[in-house]
């Protein structure tokens, strides 16, 4: 079985400053990795992906992360925040054999002028 | 938007009460996965149907059960509320049922159980 860590359930940042939300996953088979963002009232929309390949991935909104398979780690990275990046940041992980999203707790970015 | 849309957006009703929320996939789109969002358990997989058949279970309880039809619509349905089920019910879709393929979610079903 697959699971989803993500320490920070809040993170406060300012404006224009770099961010990184912690992500680490637990599995005994090959994954794939997720990124969603979910602003209030709204669903989830996906950020970015890791399938294979480079282990940098960039994504929407000046977003990328990073997956590093021997710390089973997969944080994301902002080099600089705005206000409207405010929403709950949610990782998540899928066994390649199967379609079924695992998710962690979800980590809530404040960004304050 | 992400071109699934599901109905209603709210509902509130009682204990013991049945409901049924609607999902329609994006267009071409095969795969419908079901969601719940809740408080205690966070974001969690219910089940998945693709082309009209099941494909996948998760922590779904026998309570709940779904079907998509032959226009790939989905409908979950909950019977027997309790207080536990109140939660965002989120419903997504994709091309196939390959897990490279990307989820796209609904804006979900905010169910009330008093």
């Amino acid at each position: 079985a697959q699971s989803v860590t993500q320490l920070d359930s809040q993170v406060p940042v300012f404006e224009e400053a770099p961010v990184e939300l912690r992500c680490n996953y637990s599995s005994s088979v090959s994954v794939y990795l997720f990124w969603y963002v979910q602003y209030p009232n709204q669903g989830l929309q996906l950020l970015l992906k890791y399938l294979s390949g480079s282990t940098l991935v960039k994504g929407i909104n000046g977003f990328e992360a990073e997956f590093n398979k021997s710390q089973t780690s997969f944080h994301l990275r902002k080099p600089s925040v705005h206000i409207s990046d405010t929403a709950e940041y949610f990782c998540a992980v899928m066994n390649t054999g199967f379609q079924k999203l695992v998710f962690g707790t979800g980590t809530r970015l404040l960004v304050s002028p | 938007d992400s071109g699934v849309t599901q109905t209603p957006k709210h509902l509130i009703t009682a204990t013991g009460q049945r409901v049924t929320l609607r999902c329609s996939p994006r267009s071409g789109d095969l795969s419908v996965y079901w969601y719940q969002q809740s408080l205690d358990q966070g974001l969690q997989f219910l089940i998945q149907y693709y082309n009209g058949e099941e494909r996948a279970k998760g922590n779904i309880l026998e309570r709940f059960s779904a079907q998509q039809f032959p226009d790939l619509h989905s409908e979950l349905n909950l019977s027997s509320l309790e207080l536990g089920d109140s939660a965002l019910y989120f419903c997504a879709s994709s091309v196939v049922a390959g897990g490279r393929d990307t989820q796209y979610f609904g804006p979900g079903t905010r169910l009330t159980v008093l």
